[in-house]
Parts: C-alpha cells; sequence; structure tokens
C-alpha cells in the first residue's frame, strides 16, 4: 500500500500566485516525520521544510509553510507568492518511527511549473 | 555549501565491470545513510538503509550482491554496483540524517549518473 501518496502529477500556476501541493500519508506510528523536497532539472534535492508528528504548530520556511493536518494524515505545502524559479519536481518523504535506522521514503512527486 | 558530497558525479563504464560511488558528510556525523535509485521522470526509491558498523538493511526486491553497501565510519558510506549491467543504468542518490533537538533533515549528495554500456 502506498505510503505516501501525491495526486497531482503536474500543476501550471501563475507567477506570484500561492500554490498548495497535496501529500498524504499512512502511518500507524505514533512518531513520525515528514518533508518536503524541491528537485530542479539539476537532479540535486533541496530540503524545504520538516514538520514532527508531535509539533503543535505547522512548520515554516520563508516562503514555504505545511499545512498539517494530522487527523486527516495531510501534509500539503503551501508556497507563496510564487516565482519562475519554484518551477522543479516537488517531493513529499516520510520517516516512521524516529530510531536513527528509521527509512525515509518518498512520494511520486508533482512537478509544478510557475507561468510569467 | 554543501554538507553531503557524492563522487563521482557520472560514470559511464563497460558491461561486467564494478562501479563504487561515494558518500560523505562533511561536517556531521551520520550514523544512518540512505541509497535512493531514481529512473527518469521518477520518484525515489529506497534502495538500502545503511549504519555505522552493521549490515545495510536492504529493501524487499534490491539485490544485496549487487549492491553492496559499506558504512565503516560515521561520516563515508560507499554503494559499489558490481558487475553493472545496461539495466542499472541510473541516478543513484544519497542522502545522510542529520537530527536536531528541534529539527531534523535529510541532506542529499549530488546524485550519480550510472552509464552502463
Amino acid at each position: 500500500a502506498q505510503k505516501i501518496t501525491q495526486t497531482q502529477p503536474g500543476m501550471f500556476v501563475q507567477e506570484k500566485e500561492a500554490v498548495t501541493l497535496d501529500c498524504t500519508y499512512d502511518t500507524s506510528d505514533p512518531s513520525y516525520g515528514l518533508f518536503w523536497y524541491k528537485q530542479p532539472s539539476s537532479g540535486e534535492m533541496i530540503f524545504l521544510i520538516y514538520q514532527g508528528s508531535y509539533d503543535q504548530q505547522n512548520a515554516t520556511e520563508g516562503r514555504y509553510s505545511l499545512n498539517f493536518q494530522k487527523a486527516r494524515k495531510s501534509a500539503n505545502l503551501v508556497i507563496s507568492a510564487s516565482q519562475l524559479g519554484d518551477s522543479a519536481m516537488y517531493f513529499c518523504a516520510m520517516r516512521e518511527g524516529y530510531s536513527s535506522a528509521s527509512k525515509i521514503i518518498f512520494g511520486s512527486g508533482t512537478r509544478l511549473s510557475i507561468r510569467p | 555549501g554543501a554538507v553531503v558530497s557524492q563522487h563521482p558525479s557520472w560514470v559511464i563504464c563497460k558491461s561486467g565491470t564494478s562501479v563504487k560511488i561515494e558518500c560523505r558528510s562533511l561536517d556531521f556525523q551520520a550514523t544512518t545513510m540512505f541509497w535512493y535509485r531514481q529512473f527518469p521522470k521518477q520518484s525515489l526509491m529506497l534502495m538500502a538503509t545503511s549504519n555505522e558498523g552493521s549490515k545495510a538493511t536492504y529493501e524487499q526486491g534490491v539485490e544485496k550482491d549487487k549492491f553492496l553497501i559499506n558504512h565503516a565510519s560515521l561520516t563515508l558510506s560507499t554503494l559499489t554496483v558490481t558487475s553493472a549491467h545496461p539495466e542499472d543504468s541510473s541516478f543513484y542518490i544519497c542522502s545522510a540524517r542529520r537530527q536536531g533537538r528541534t529539527n531534523e533533515k535529510l541532506f542529499f549528495g549530488s546524485g550519480t549518473q550510472l552509464s552502463v554500456l
């Protein structure tokens, strides 16, 4: 069964608009972490934001915020005031458990394209 | 600057040869590193979890004898693709986890594009 689901294969957004990228997850472990990464065409993986399952507040990092809805098991990424440089693949990932060996798995990704 | 260094960035080799990829955490100790494989326009597929001083934990369907992982120190993990074949051609990327008191990050290397002729 899919542990991390990203239902939007691709999205087009007008520059300066806000965009929400969807991510849902499935785990029975009460301790987990959620990540979002950006992968431009160069292939590098750029860390954007992290949310721990016990964090009371939604994580924010500059223009990025994570809309964490624990009961719904969703962790959507919100990018405010999108820029042309935001065009890239975006991956949601989850770590189950909190041991040093807990593995981190990725969703299928969303390709975001920003229109000028 | 990069906190995880992966080398080489790309390699072309003949079928049947072995290729070693190195992954180093530059400014922190990583007890755990992860190795992923990525096909064009697809997601990252976890191959194995590399634990310092112990055997790697491989994901289902990943051949242990084919993809040898060694994590000899807290800053270095290596992936050796043994007797490489064209179907092993792919983008391989390593990562190291740094856990802080209130946050954690997974830092990635720049990846290795392997082409087997």
